[in-house]
């Protein structure tokens, strides 16, 4: 079966330092990968998305990057954090091709910048 | 741009009762509807989807009620308990891949005992 871990569980930064959230996926070969992040009480903000190795796709321009360095690794960066950039930060996956359109999440990480 | 309006923002209803959430999508493209439950500080979960050529699915307790003419979907859950409370999210996709899903923005359920 398909697992996704992300780490850390939780995060506290202070602003202008630098960021990096892993997320992974076993079980699945050539996964679409998702970065989401979630406000306080809030919906879910697609950041960036992924079809493959050295893919990425940005859906917000901010402060932040993402790289895919192997097939079921995606990783989101910053180099200088802002107080904005605090959130829930939830990688997601799912299936490559047409038809698999149901995303699975993984646990999520809590970043607070002060 | 396309988006999924989901109402209401929060819902409080007594254990045994019924719950109902509605959400109603812009793009006419879109063919698959999933429903995701998120606890309290964990990821979400899906719970139950459906694609454009079922009007209805259920599962148990859960269901999923789909008019594409109107465009608009619902999730019915039946004989609540406490651990159903949780935000509940619906999402639009086009079934490309699942590239632009599109997510509602929520709905809070508060089930009393």
């Amino acid at each position: 079966s398909q697992t996704i871990h992300q780490w850390p569980a939780t995060l506290v930064q202070p602003v202008g330092s630098p960021l990096s959230l892993e997320c992974t996926v076993e079980g699945t070969s050539n996964p679409n990968l998702y970065w989401y992040r979630q406000a306080a009480g809030r919906g879910l903000q697609l950041l960036f998305y992924s079809v493959g190795i050295g893919q990425i796709s940005s859906e917000v321009p901010q402060n932040l990057s993402a790289s895919r360095p192997q097939d079921r690794q995606f990783i989101l960066s910053s180099k200088k954090l802002l107080l904005s950039d605090s959130g829930f930060y939830l990688c997601a996956w799912n299936p490559p091709g047409m038809g698999s359109d149901t995303q699975y999440f993984g646990p999520g990480t809590r970043l607070t910048v002060l | 741009g396309e988006n999924v309006e989901q109402h209401p923002s929060t819902l409080s209803v007594q254990e045994g009762d019924s719950a109902v959430i509605k959400c109603t999508y812009s793009d006419s493209a879109s063919n698959y509807f999933p429903w995701y439950k998120q606890e309290l500080g964990k990821g979400p979960q899906l719970i139950i989807d459906i694609r454009s050529n079922v009007g209805e699915k259920k599962d148990q307790r859960i269901a999923v009620t789909l008019n594409k003419t109107a465009k608009h979907f619902s999730l019915h859950i039946t004989e609540t308990q406490p651990e159903d409370s949780a935000v509940y999210f619906c999402a639009a996709s086009r079934g490309n891949g699942g590239f632009k899903t599109i997510f509602g923005a929520g709905t809070r359920l508060f089930v009393k005992a």
